[in-house]
């Protein structure tokens, strides 16, 4: 099994340009988390999905901020303007959800860096 | 709301136990769980228990879970320069997919 893919793994622009971050979920899987890690904040989840239904974006910034998911086996997470505060490592997880409990499992991460 | 606290560094000399704590404050948590991430990794689970569980043992790892304080720990038996990284523990509610997580625990390794 390839894991979690995202890409790229890095990512740097200017302020005010378009991000798109992707991700790959593990084939089966049936909800996914997008996450943001900072120093200063540790590790937010911002949104998830569920059967590729968004169920909780309570963590989602602000409107500059925007995730899809058009099936199940793709992801986008969306900044746009980005600014130099959306400087952050952005994860990607993916997990089956069923009675027994769900074990998330994280991609190795894009580091986005906005000058 | 939730919340899941842990010390932020850990230092332990090489084939000494390691024990890394938590503490959360919700008590409808099910699942808590332990994940690792080495330097420009994402997170990997390591282990996990069950809410009615108090100890889980899976090779040089150990888990014990004290529900009434709210209490979970990691042991790690002979600890290896390998294990060095941040250590994470995150607790789930039940019928909710969110995980809350601490703030790891960074843990080196002294040779």
């Amino acid at each position: 099994d390839a894991g979690v893919i995202q890409s790229p793994r890095h990512e740097v622009t200017e302020m005010g340009q378009e991000v798109t971050l992707r991700c790959k979920p593990i084939s089966g899987h049936n909800s996914l988390f997008w996450y943001r890690q900072t120093m200063m904040r540790g590790l937010e989840l911002l949104i998830y999905f569920n059967n590729n239904v968004p169920i909780d974006d309570s963590g989602m910034p602000e409107d500059r901020f925007s995730a899809k998911m058009p099936n199940a086996s793709f992801s986008t997470l969306k900044i746009q303007p980005s600014e130099p505060r959306d400087s952050a490592v952005y994860f990607c997880a993916s997990s089956l959800t069923g009675p027994a409990g769900s074990e998330q499992y994280f991609g190795p991460g894009t580091r986005l860096t906005v000058t | 709301g939730e919340d899941v606290e842990q010390s932020l560094f850990l230092s332990v000399r090489e084939g000494d136990s390691s024990v890394i704590n938590c503490t959360y404050t919700d008590s409808s948590s099910t699942y808590l769980y332990w994940y690792k991430q080495e330097p420009g990794a994402g997170l990997q689970l390591l282990t996990y228990i069950f809410s009615n569980m108090d100890m889980k043992q899976d090779q040089r790892l150990t888990v014990l879970l004290n529900k009434k304080d709210k209490h979970l720990s990691l042991r790690i038996a002979d600890t290896q320069t390998g294990d060095s990284a941040i250590y994470f523990c995150a607790e789930k509610d039940f019928g909710n997919e969110k995980l809350t997580f601490g703030t790891g625990t960074r843990l080196t390794i002294i040779p």
